[in-house]
């Protein structure tokens, strides 16, 4: 099975700030990646598909890159409503496998 | 509106079965692959299984294959999951995903969950 590696695993941040987070696959994935938000006691939702691809309804600030190997979410100007759970995904093999998880805190 | 929505979840003993359904609504059933994801207490996300249009070809986690079964009733738009032999480590939020395919996979619209918790 693909193995997703995310850094950081958390990290805390301020209103206004430029966050990254990132996913690597133990082998190529193409482009197969997916980025999801969850919230306390809520359902995840999709953010970013085919790594780059806003899902509609997301806001901009949400972006997806990717460099070699290196799956990157960037939120450009945190927002209160940004503070959550953030997973990648990746959707290239079954099985699917997420990455572990960075909780975006505020500092 | 897409709706999905579980039902099924409960206290279950180690060893027992439980079957989970996700009514779905608000969207053409049989144009999505749908998925069940889980979560357990303060963990990460865990997928589980899937199951084609037709319901045709199914995939599954290491963790569940063999004892989990995914399924679908296309006249009824649900999707079902039958969980045999249960461990505590099947303790767990459980959530239906449908799946649409642009390119890419997504999981464009989750239910609300249904937990499911094993112990004696």
């Amino acid at each position: 099975a693909i193995q997703m590696t995310q850094s950081p695993s958390s990290l805390s941040a301020s209103v206004g700030d430029r966050v990254s987070i990132t996913c690597r696959a133990s082998q190529g994935i193409r482009n197969d990646l997916g980025w999801y938000q969850q919230k306390p006691g809520k359902a995840p939702k999709v953010l970013i598909y085919g790594a780059s691809s806003l899902q509609s309804g997301v806001p901009s600030r949400f972006s997806g890159s990717v460099s070699g190997a290196d799956f990157t979410l960037t939120i450009s100007g945190l927002q209160p409503e940004d503070f959550a759970t953030y997973y990648c995904l990746q959707g290239h093999n079954y099985p699917l496998t997420f990455g572990p998880g960075t909780k975006v805190e505020t500092k | 509106q897409v709706q999905l929505v579980e039902s099924g979840g409960g206290v279950v003993q180690p060893g027992r079965s439980v079957r989970l359904s996700c009514a779905a609504s608000g969207f053409t059933f049989t144009n999505h692959a749908m998925h069940w994801v889980r979560q357990a207490p303060d963990r990460g996300l865990e997928w589980v299984a899937v199951i084609s249009l037709d319901g045709s070809i199914e995939s599954y986690a290491d963790s569940v294959k063999g004892r989990f079964t995914i399924s679908r009733d296309n006249s009824k738009n649900t999707l079902s999951l039958q969980m045999n032999s249960l461990t505590v480590e099947d303790t767990a939020m459980y959530f239906c995903a449908r799946e649409t395919y642009w390119d890419h996979l997504q999981f464009d619209y989750w239910g609300q969950g249904t937990l499911v918790t094993v112990s004696s």
